[in-house]
């Protein structure tokens, strides 16, 4: 079945500190991969997603870039703040299904002044 | 704005009585799901409702229900509570659920306490 996998955290940088977050995937066909954020105490909102391969999804200076050969989906950015700091959850879903969203088991974030 | 609601964003119970959480949406969705989780855990999906249409998860346990009585209002039930269920609930809505890349809004969940 489909997975994903997320690298532990938590992740602790200081502000202005290159942000990598790694997700993989074991999925058959072309799934869509999307990174989800959750602030504390709130539900979930779609920061980005790519829907094929090497597509780059992009928000709010977020990027990941949808690689086939290697089956990932790493959340990038280049200079974090404070106000990042948050649980990030990768996810993928195929067409065709019945709507699963399948995710990682999220990393939290934290990021210092 | 067009948003996914859930009342209340914080509810108690006592082990065994009965809950039920809400979540109004007003996307026009077809689709709406209810998710389920656990302290420092993915969110796991429990069911999902395409228009009237009731879809439950393989493994969810027959104590968690679920009505839809329009489309835009979506209930979750809980019929005996245990103390395993207190949890994060999530409702969240998409437009379709054939299309991989069609985007589900969540809402701000429910965090159940069962004392």
């Amino acid at each position: 079945g489909d997975s994903v996998t997320q690298m532990e955290g938590p992740v602790t940088l200081s502000e202005e500190a290159f942000l990598t977050i790694n997700c993989t995937y074991t999925a058959t066909g072309y799934p869509s991969l999307f990174w989800y954020v959750q602030y504390p105490g709130e539900g979930l909102q779609l920061l980005l997603k790519a829907t094929k391969a090497d597509d780059k999804g992009s928000n709010k200076g977020f990027e990941a870039t949808y690689r086939k050969e290697t089956t990932s989906f790493h959340l990038e950015k280049g200079s974090v703040q404070v106000s990042d700091s948050a649980v990030y959850f990768c996810a993928l879903r195929h067409t065709g299904t019945a709507s699963k969203l399948t995710f990682g088991t999220g990393t939290r974030l934290q990021v210092t002044l | 704005d067009a948003m996914v609601i859930q009342n209340p964003r914080y509810q108690v119970t006592q082990f065994g009585k009965p809950v039920t959480l809400s979540c109004s949406q007003t996307l026009n969705h077809n689709v709406m799901y209810w998710y389920q989780q656990k302290s420092s855990q993915a969110p796991k999906l429990l069911f999902h409702y395409y228009d009237k249409d009731f879809n439950n998860e393989a493994d969810t346990p027959d104590n968690f229900q679920s009505r839809r009585p329009n489309t835009s209002f979506c209930f979750l039930d809980i019929r005996s509570p245990g103390l395993g269920d207190a949890a994060m609930y999530l409702c969240a809505t998409s437009r379709d659920r054939s299309s991989g890349t069609d985007t589900q809004y969540f809402g701000p969940g429910t965090r159940l306490t069962v004392l």
